[in-house]
């Protein structure tokens, strides 16, 4: 069974300070994991995705996620926030896709942006 | 090109009676999935479909939900009778046959049982 934490359950930066957003997944085969971002009255947006490729991952809006195995981790950064940025974001996993495509999200932290 | 859509985008009912959700999927994207957010939850998967056919409905709650697909566009999700605990988000989302792990997920529908 696939599983991903995300502690807490809102994070508040500065405009211009750094972003971190955690995430650690639990899986027994090897995942693919996702980043969406829900804007207010809004759909998920895919942010970014790891499949398998380079552990870097560069998404829209300047986020970038690194997969890092031995940690379980898929971490979200932007280095520099906007206030654009807030909203809420969902580290999601999923099987290597093939029969079982499903996501499993976690429970989505809150970003809010002080100017 | 038009993204994933969802009516109604808000529903109030009454417990006891029927609600019915649409999806229409980008066209073209054979995997249609159902995913449900309850008030301070995580989101769900519900169930996925693959053309007209349930590839996997382990996440359907109980037998008051029904979900459809016919002719393999879009996709219906019937709440019958609909409970309190049914309140909640209900996404769908779509994927294409060759990059199913790119999901494009619509703005939800928001239920909400009386």
């Amino acid at each position: 069974a696939q599983s991903v934490t995300q502690l807490g359950s809102h994070v508040s930066v500065s405009e211009g300070a750094l972003v971190l957003l955690r995430c650690n997944y639990s899986s027994s085969v090897p995942p693919y994991l996702f980043w969406y971002v829900q804007y207010p009255n809004q759909g998920l947006q895919l942010l970014l995705k790891y499949t398998s490729a380079a552990t870097l991952v560069k998404g829209i809006n300047g986020f970038e996620a690194e997969f890092k195995k031995s940690e379980t981790s898929f971490h979200l950064t932007k280095p520099s926030a906007h206030m654009s940025d807030a909203a809420e974001y969902f580290c999601a996993v999923s099987e290597t896709p093939g029969a079982n495509s499903k996501l499993t999200f976690g429970k989505g932290i809150t970003l809010s942006v002080r100017p | 090109e038009a993204g994933v859509t969802q009516f109604p985008s808000h529903s109030v009912i009454e417990k006891g009676q029927t609600v019915t959700l649409r999806c229409d999927p980008i066209s073209g994207h054979d995997n249609l999935y159902w995913y449900r957010r309850v008030m301070g939850k995580e989101i769900k998967f519900l169930l996925h479909f693959v053309k007209e056919s349930k590839q996997d409905e382990s996440g359907m709650p109980n037998n008051r939900f029904l979900a459809e697909r016919t002719g393999g566009t879009y996709s219906t999700l019937k709440v019958q009778p609909a409970e309190l605990e049914d309140s909640g988000v209900y996404f769908c989302a779509s994927s294409r046959a060759d990059r199913v792990e790119t999901q494009y997920f619509g703005p939800g529908t928001r239920l909400l049982v009386l």
